[in-house]
């Protein structure tokens, strides 16, 4: 089973990037990352994917290892509001089964 | 906001009675999915739809069952709830992207408490 590994929990200064590593060694070859955050007790919302290819949207970066075994989440200039639980997900055998394992717990410090 | 909507967002009952959750979405989205999120396990998938009448389970489907007669709406029933059915249930709908890709959004929750 495609399975990930994040770290149980980071902080980061207010201003500073945040880069939240992510293990996925048994992914798929053309499976995608996806990458997620809950925040309090909200569901998770959406945040950014990717397949090979370094990926960029308005919330977040996605650099993703050219073996395809690793991944980093870069949040540019973490603001309070980023404090939250963040997930990198991969699905299980190409079904509909999208892993959430524990994710990295992220505090973004004054 | 996909437009889904999570009913009841609260509730309590008690261990034994039957317990329906529902899920509405309004933007037609084909694929559907129940999960529960306790703690120290993340996200767990119970079941999930790839259209009307077409459902099939997750990795903690025992003691739950779907039905989806409707595109718009996908109910989790829990026939006899029981204590270790205490838990936070999100739903969520499966978009499609250009690349191929599937993204989830997700409702805002139903806290069941089971006494």
């Amino acid at each position: 089973d495609a399975k990930t590994t994040q770290p149980t929990s980071m902080d980061c200064a207010e201003g500073r990037a945040a880069n939240l590593p992510c293990n996925h060694s048994t992914i798929s070859g053309n499976e995608y990352v996806y990458w997620y955050r809950q925040i309090h007790s909200q569901g998770p919302q959406y945040i950014i994917h990717g397949l090979k290819n370094n990926e960029t949207n308005e919330m977040a970066s996605l650099i993703i290892t050219e073996d395809r075994k690793s991944s980093t989440l870069i949040l540019p200039h973490a603001t309070l509001r980023d404090t939250a639980v963040y997930y990198c997900i991969v699905r299980v055998n190409y079904g509909q089964n999208f892993v959430f394992g524990p994710g990295t717990r992220l505090s973004v410090l004054p | 906001d996909a437009g889904i909507t999570q009913s009841p967002r609260h509730k309590v009952t008690e261990t034994g009675t039957p317990v329906t959750l529902r899920c509405h979405q309004t933007e037609n989205h084909r694929y559907m999915y129940w999960y529960r999120q306790d703690p120290g396990h993340g996200l767990r998938l119970i079941h999930y739809s790839y259209g009307v009448k077409d459902t099939d389970k997750g990795e903690v489907s025992d003691g739950y069952s779907v039905s989806r007669s409707k595109t718009e709406d996908f109910l989790l029933t829990l026939e006899s709830a029981t204590s270790s059915q205490t838990s936070v249930y999100f739903c969520a709908i499966g978009q499609a992207t250009f690349s191929g890709a599937n993204v989830l959004t997700f409702g805002a929750g139903s806290r069941l408490t089971v006494l």
